[in-house]
């Protein structure tokens, strides 16, 4: 099945500077990648999505970047704010298309 | 409210007795999800439903059964709970495919001691 790596595990910035967390993925058929959000004491939230006919997609401070090639995928965060602290998850689908393999995640910490 | 939601949010059994996870969307979504979150595993799949009375197995089914005779709810049971199925379970709901956006329940947390 489709196995999904992420790095870095945890991630500290200073508020206002960038963030990148990076994925692979090793299913060459899978075809959309989804990053999902997840605050203390609560489930994961979608915050943006790309597909593989695509190779970047921007919504306000978030990117996501996908390089099919190489088979790896990135979720950029700029001008990063305290809010943005969570625990992110990169995903890929899988299995006829009815699934998705998370990534292990990372935890953003965003200092003041 | 329309979501989803899961039921008991906390619970503390002991091993070898059964216990059974709540999770009801409102939105007749046809796909829901069972994942369980531990620390250093992030979220693996247990068990999914296409559809009323269609349900398979995920990365990590051995020691769950679900139904789904309804499709607004899809429970969790745990026939013989053991320690190592001590974790966060979520519950999440889509209207189709993988290529659509999954919904998260807020979690049940479940102490096996």
């Amino acid at each position: 099945g489709e196995n999904v790596e992420q790095h870095p595990s945890t991630l500290s910035v200073q508020e206002g500077d960038s963030a990148v967390i990076k994925c692979t993925y090793s299913d060459s058929a899978s075809n959309y990648f989804p990053w999902y959000k997840q605050e203390l004491g609560k489930g994961p939230q979608l915050i943006i999505d790309i597909r593989s006919n695509v190779g970047e997609k921007k919504d306000q401070r978030i990117a996501v970047t996908l390089n099919k090639t190489a088979k790896h995928f990135s979720l950029h965060i700029t001008e990063t704010q305290p809010e943005d602290s969570a625990v992110y998850f990169c995903a890929a689908n899988e299995k006829g298309y009815s699934t998705l393999t998370f990534g292990k995640g990372t935890m953003l910490l965003v200092s003041p | 409210d329309a979501g989803i939601t899961q039921s008991p949010r906390y619970k503390i059994t002991e091993t070898g007795r059964q216990v059974t996870l709540m999770c009801h969307q409102t939105w007749s979504h046809s796909y829901m999800f069972w994942y369980r979150q531990d620390l250093g595993h992030g979220l693996r799949l247990i068990y999914y439903s296409a559809a009323a009375d269609i349900t398979d197995k995920g990365e990590v089914p051995d020691g769950y059964v679900v139904s789904r005779s309804k499709t607004e709810n899809f429970p969790l049971t745990l026939e013989s709970a053991t320690r190592s199925q001590t974790s966060v379970y979520f519950c999440a709901s889509s209207a189709g495919l993988a290529d659509n956006e999954q919904f998260f329940g807020p979690g049940t947390r479940l102490t096996v001691l």
